[in-house]
């Protein structure tokens, strides 16, 4: 299986600010990378999908890049709604796998 | 507007079995595959298995292959999960999910609210 490793594990920041989650792929997965956002109870959100594509209705402070093994979100202007834990996942393969979530915390 | 209801989640022994739903509506079922993913309390999320559209192509994770059966049945629009051989360890919320297409170029765009199993003796 494809591991995918996102780093931080956990992140604290503030209203306004700039923050970037990575996530590494063991082996080349072209751009097919996605980023989730889950909220406390709640089902996962897609946000970003083939590494830098925008989901219909996400806001436009969420952006997305990388390609092969290594891929970035970006979040600025960090908003109340956005703490939460974000996941990569890859779908290069049958099996696809998530990464181990970052959560992001207000400071 | 894109809606996945999970059902029949529930507490259940080691050993036995459980069938998960997941109900679709507004969109076109047989176009589309699906996905099963579960997340174990305070973990992260497991993707389980997927069918292609038309149900002739199914895909497991090695947690689960040989005792997990996913299949669909396109004129109730709804997806299943029969799980069998329950452990501890499969004790999880699980979510029903729809496949943006493009094999898996869209990534999984719809997601239900999840139903929770839970084996416990």
């Amino acid at each position: 299986d494809i591991q995918m490793t996102q780093s931080p594990s956990s992140l604290s920041a503030s209203v306004g600010d700039r923050v970037t989650i990575t996530c590494r792929a063991s082996q080349n997965i072209n751009f097919y990378l996605h980023w989730y956002q889950q909220r406390p109870g709640k089902a996962p959100r897609l946000l970003i999908y083939a590494a830098s594509s925008l989901q219909s209705g996400v806001p436009s402070r969420f952006s997305g890049g990388g390609s092969g093994t290594d891929f970035t979100l970006t979040i600025n202007n960090l908003q109340p709604e956005d703490f939460a834990t974000y996941y990569c996942q890859q779908t290069h393969s049958i099996t696809q796998t998530f990464g181990q979530g970052t959560r992001l915390e207000i400071k | 507007q894109v809606q996945l209801v999970e059902s029949g989640g529930g507490v259940v022994q080691p050993g036995r079995s459980l069938r998960l739903s997941c109900a679709a509506s507004g969109f076109s079922f047989s176009e589309y595959a699906m996905h099963w993913v579960r997340q174990a309390p305070g973990k992260g999320l497991e993707w389980v298995a997927a069918i292609s559209h038309d149900g002739s192509n199914k895909d497991y994770a090695d947690s689960v292959k040989g005792r997990f059966t996913i299949s669909r049945d396109i004129s109730n629009n709804t997806v299943y999960l029969q799980m069998d051989s329950l452990r501890v360890e499969d004790t999880a919320m699980y979510y029903c999910a729809r496949d943006g297409g493009g094999n898996g170029w869209y990534g999984e765009d719809y997601w239900g609210q999840g139903t929770l199993v839970t084996v416990s003796s």
